[in-house]
C-alpha cells in the first residue's frame, strides 16, 4: 500500500512567483493536512481538509491557499513568495480527524531566490 | 506559534542506554502524540495517547502523560544507532487532529 506521496520533492522559486504543491494521501484516507516546517523548528499547521471540505486553517496570510479533490488528493497553493516561505511543506492523512496520528509524506523542500 | 516544549534540545547516549525525552505544554488538550524525523523528512508517528490515559507502552517506547502538570515524557529503552532522529511531540487541542508540534530533541545515539 503506497504511503502518502507528495510532489514535487524540491522546488526553486523566485520571489513572487505562484507554487502549487501536490499531496496524495494514503488510499482510504479522507483527512489531509499541510504543515510548513522552517530548518530547526517543529511543523506548524497550515490547513486540514476533511470530505472536501476546510475543516482547520492556521495562523498564516491570505497568500496560502489548498483545496481537496473528490479523489481526497490535494493541492496547497502559495502566491507571492516570499524569502520567508523558503521551508519544507509536508502533507499528512489520516483515516479520519478525531484521535488518529497523522501518517506523514516525505516533505516538498521549497527554496525562495 | 508552538504550544509544545520539549526538553532536552539534544541528547547524546550511547547504544544500551535509555533516552528520556520531556514534553510540556499550555492548553488543555485532547490527546498528545509523538513523531520521529530522520534527517529532516517526513515524521513518522510513533505514539498518541489520550486526554484520559496516563501510561502507553509500544515495543521500546513508555510514554506518560501529567495532565495536571501539562507534561509528558517519551522513555526509549535500550537505544540503538538507528534511534538517531529528532522528536516531537504534538498536541491536539481541538479533538479534529489539528496538530500543534514543539521544537523537538535531538537524539544522537553512538555506536
Amino acid at each position: 500500500d503506497a504511503g502518502v506521496t507528495q510532489s514535487p520533492t524540491h522546488l526553486i522559486k523566485t520571489r513572487g512567483q505562484h507554487v502549487t504543491l501536490r499531496c496524495s494521501p494514503i488510499s482510504g484516507h479522507k483527512s489531509v493536512s499541510w504543515y510548513q516546517q522552517v530548518l530547526g523548528q517543529g511543523p506548524q499547521f497550515i490547513f486540514q481538509y476533511y470530505e472536501k471540505e476546510e475543516r482547520g486553517r492556521g495562523n498564516f496570510p491570505d497568500r496560502f491557499s489548498a483545496r481537496q479533490f473528490p479523489n481526497y488528493s490535494s493541492e496547497l497553493n502559495v502566491n507571492a513568495l516570499l524569502l520567508g516561505d523558503s521551508a519544507l511543506y509536508l502533507c499528512a492523512s489520516s483515516p479520519r480527524t478525531a484521535n488518529y496520528g497523522y501518517t506523514f509524506g516525505s516533505g516538498t523542500r521549497l527554496t525562495v531566490v | 506559534s508552538q504550544q509544545g516544549e520539549e526538553d532536552p534540545q539534544a541528547l547524546s547516549i550511547q547504544e544500551g542506554e535509555n533516552a528520556t525525552m520531556n514534553c510540556s505544554y499550555k492548553t488543555s488538550i485532547n490527546n498528545l502524540q509523538w513523531y520521529r524525523q530522520n534527517s529532516g523528512r517526513g515524521l513518522v508517528h510513533l505514539i498518541l495517547i489520550r486526554s484520559n490515559e496516563r501510561e502507553k507502552h509500544s515495543g521500546r517506547l513508555r510514554v506518560t502523560l501529567d495532565t495536571s502538570k501539562k507534561s509528558s515524557s517519551l522513555l526509549i529503552t535500550a537505544s540503538r544507532a538507528a534511534d538517531t532522529a529528532s522528536y516531537f511531540c504534538a498536541t491536539d487541542s481541538t479533538g479534529y487532529s489539528t496538530l500543534t508540534f514543539g521544537k523537538g530533541t535531538m537524539l544522537l545515539v553512538s555506536p
